[in-house]
Formats: structure tokens, C-alpha cells, sequence
């Protein structure tokens, strides 16, 4: 089984409509982030929480919000979605004590 | 603003050459560059890092050259190989906190 995983893995939406894409871990690492990934971007960081009671923005926040539903789970909502947050989202983990970032395989949202 | 500058935005090469993939940051308080690797349809991983307390550093064909005076670091890819082709990406962060990707590089391998 993944150690990362997210779901949905693909999703359509419409302009306006609130919608939630979530991550769950089972490698036991406190921290989680949220990225988006764009074409000629890169990986921009949305959200980011070293623990469950520790939430903070990235660089590309607005229009996002974040729950940490437990050490395991953190999901990212996006309020009232708009066709410029069409992305390739990327939750990821990592441990405190350990620089590496083990990425889940990513959600396809096409915002209409 | 972009605080870590990749080029060039793709590459490609044919088998056993060495592609040459670089980096450029503003930020003297990083203190961790790493590169990962992004196949199609997957998420990325990592695939080597360094500290600037070393110039080179060697993981199998994967070499990271790193400059800091220059404020640059760079993957070299020996022999590479058409499984090479993915999307790779640099980043920096300090004392292992977030991390800041650049932009990324896709590298074809043909035959």
C-alpha cells in the first residue's frame, strides 16, 4: 500500500463550487503539505503544518484553507473554486528530523 | 518572485550523453538543496541532495556540482538513459524547513 495517498485522483468541478481534496499518511511524519503544480511553474507551497495543532500559509494561500483532522490526515479545501486554481495538487509528508518530502501521487482538478 | 532559478526548461539528449541541469538562488540561509525526480504521472521523489559545506556529491550516475559563492548548483546525469526521462526539480530551504522548488526541467532520453 502507498504511504502517501490522495483522493480523488481526478476531479471536474464548476466555477463557485466548494470542493475538498485529502491526504492520508501512513509513514508517521508529523509534517504535511499542500502544493499546487503548474506548467512552467513548478511546485508552489499552499499550505504547510509541522504538527496538528501548527498551520501555516505558503506562498500561494489565497482561496485555499487547510484542516488537520489528525496526525495522518490533512486536507485542503478550496471555498469557491475558480478556473485559475486548474492544477495538479500535491500533498506531501516529512519528518522532523529528516529533510526528505515523500509526495502522494497527486490530484488532476479542471475547474470549469 | 522567484528564489530559485532553474534553466533550462527542457532538455533532450540522446542515450549515454550528459545532461546538465542548473540552479541559481538569492538566499545565502539556505542550507539544503535537493533534486527530485517526477515521472509521468507520479509524484515527485527524491533523487539527491546536498549541503554547501561540500562542492560535489555523488549518488551512482547522479552528480550535484555546487558553487556558493555563485550562489549555483547543478545535476549532471552520466550515461544517462531513456528511463531518465522525467521532470526534474532543484530546491533550497533552511534548517529543513519548507522547501522552494524551481521551476523544473524535462529531460527526454532517446535511444
Amino acid at each position: 500500500d502507498a504511504d502517501v495517498t490522495q483522493t480523488p485522483r481526478n476531479r471536474i468541478t464548476k466555477t463557485g463550487k466548494r470542493i475538498m481534496l485529502e491526504c492520508s499518511q501512513t509513514k508517521g511524519h508529523d509534517r504535511m503539505y499542500w502544493y499546487r503544480q503548474d506548467p512552467g511553474l513548478g511546485l508552489r507551497l499552499i499550505y504547510y503544518s509541522f504538527d496538528v495543532k501548527d498551520i501555516n500559509k505558503g506562498e500561494i494561500s489565497d482561496g485555499y484553507s487547510v484542516s488537520r483532522q489528525a496526525q495522518a490526515k490533512f486536507s485542503l479545501s478550496l471555498e469557491s473554486a475558480i478556473p485559475n486554481q486548474t492544477a495538479l495538487y500535491f500533498c506531501a509528508t516529512s519528518a522532523g528530523w529528516e529533510e526528505t518530502q515523500y509526495f502522494g501521487p497527486g490530484t488532476r482538478l479542471l475547474v470549469l | 518572485q522567484q528564489q530559485v532559478k532553474q534553466s533550462p526548461q527542457s532538455l533532450i539528449v540522446q542515450k549515454g550523453g550528459i545532461p546538465i541541469i542548473n540552479c541559481a538562488y538569492e538566499n545565502t540561509a539556505f542550507d539544503y538543496f535537493p533534486w527530485y525526480q517526477q515521472f509521468p504521472g507520479k509524484g515527485p521523489a527524491l533523487l539527491i541532495a546536498i549541503r554547501p559545506d561540500v562542492s560535489e556529491k555523488k549518488e551512482g550516475r547522479f552528480t550535484i556540482s555546487f558553487n556558493k559563492s555563485a550562489k549555483q548548483f547543478s545535476l549532471h546525469i552520466m550515461d544517462s538513459q531513456p528511463g531518465d526521462s522525467a521532470t526534474y526539480f532543484c530546491a533550497a530551504s533552511i534548517n529543513t524547513d519548507k522547501l522552494i522548488f524551481g521551476t523544473g526541467t524535462r529531460l527526454q532520453v532517446f535511444p
